[in-house]
């Protein structure tokens, strides 16, 4: 299957800073998403971006299909914010999901 | 639209005792999902149907699992002979389609399973 890693695995930032998360993955996808977990679980999709660059608010994602990895970017952050964000790939070989590790995110006030 | 509804919440079991899941997708969402998460890591795809059809499983999804989407609705996922290891949140998402943005996954809430 496809190995997808997510980078930093841990992230803590002051209310307010931006910050950049990465998903690298080893073969070639027909679908990517991001998702954010919340503190209570509830994963929330937040961005299907299989190649190109989307914005929705203070968040927005590119990813480079052609070197394989996706960037998610949050501006402005917000305590909300909190929690663990997750990219996941489905290749364009199968129909399985493959889900990275994820980047545990802490906005402190 | 009430989004995509699992039950129950949580259960608790006895090692060896069959459990059974259910996952009610978002109405007119063709496509359907199982995972399976344990603390600390990512969702593991175990299983997903296109209306009716369970088109593909993961090899994690051992012969004592088993899943149903009858009438292409919604969906059931029974464990039988639970073991400890089976310990963990399993998610359920729906997709409305096959192709494009709209192949976007929505998740539940999850049923989170404790096997003692």
């Amino acid at each position: 299957g496809i190995q997808v890693e997510q980078s930093p695995p841990d992230l803590i930032l002051q209310e307010g800073a931006n910050s950049t998360l990465r998903c690298n993955f080893s073969d070639s996808v027909n679908n990517l998403q991001w998702f954010h977990q919340n503190p209570w679980g509830q994963l929330i999709n937040l961005f299907y971006i299989p190649s190109g660059t989307k914005q929705n608010g203070r968040l927005s994602a590119t990813t480079v299909a052609t070197e394989r990895y996706s960037l998610l970017y949050i501006s402005s952050s917000q305590t909300t914010d909190s929690g663990v964000y997750f990219c996941a790939v489905e290749a364009d070989t199968g129909n399985q999901f493959y889900f990275g590790t994820g980047t545990s995110l802490t906005v402190i006030p | 639209d009430t989004g995509v509804s699992q039950n129950p919440r949580h259960k608790i079991t006895k090692r060896g005792q069959n459990v059974t899941f259910r996952c009610d997708p978002i109405s007119e969402h063709n496509r359907l999902y199982w995972y399976r998460q344990t603390l600390g890591q990512g969702p593991e795809f175990l299983t997903y149907f296109q209306n009716e059809a369970q088109l593909e499983k993961s090899r994690l999804l051992s012969d004592r699992f088993s899943a149903e989407r009858p009438k292409g609705s919604f969906s059931t996922l029974e464990i039988q002979r639970t073991e400890q290891g089976d310990s963990a949140m399993y998610l359920c998402a729906s997709s409305p389609g096959t192709s494009g943005s709209i192949q976007s996954q929505y998740f539940g809430a999850g049923t989170r399973l404790s096997v003692l």
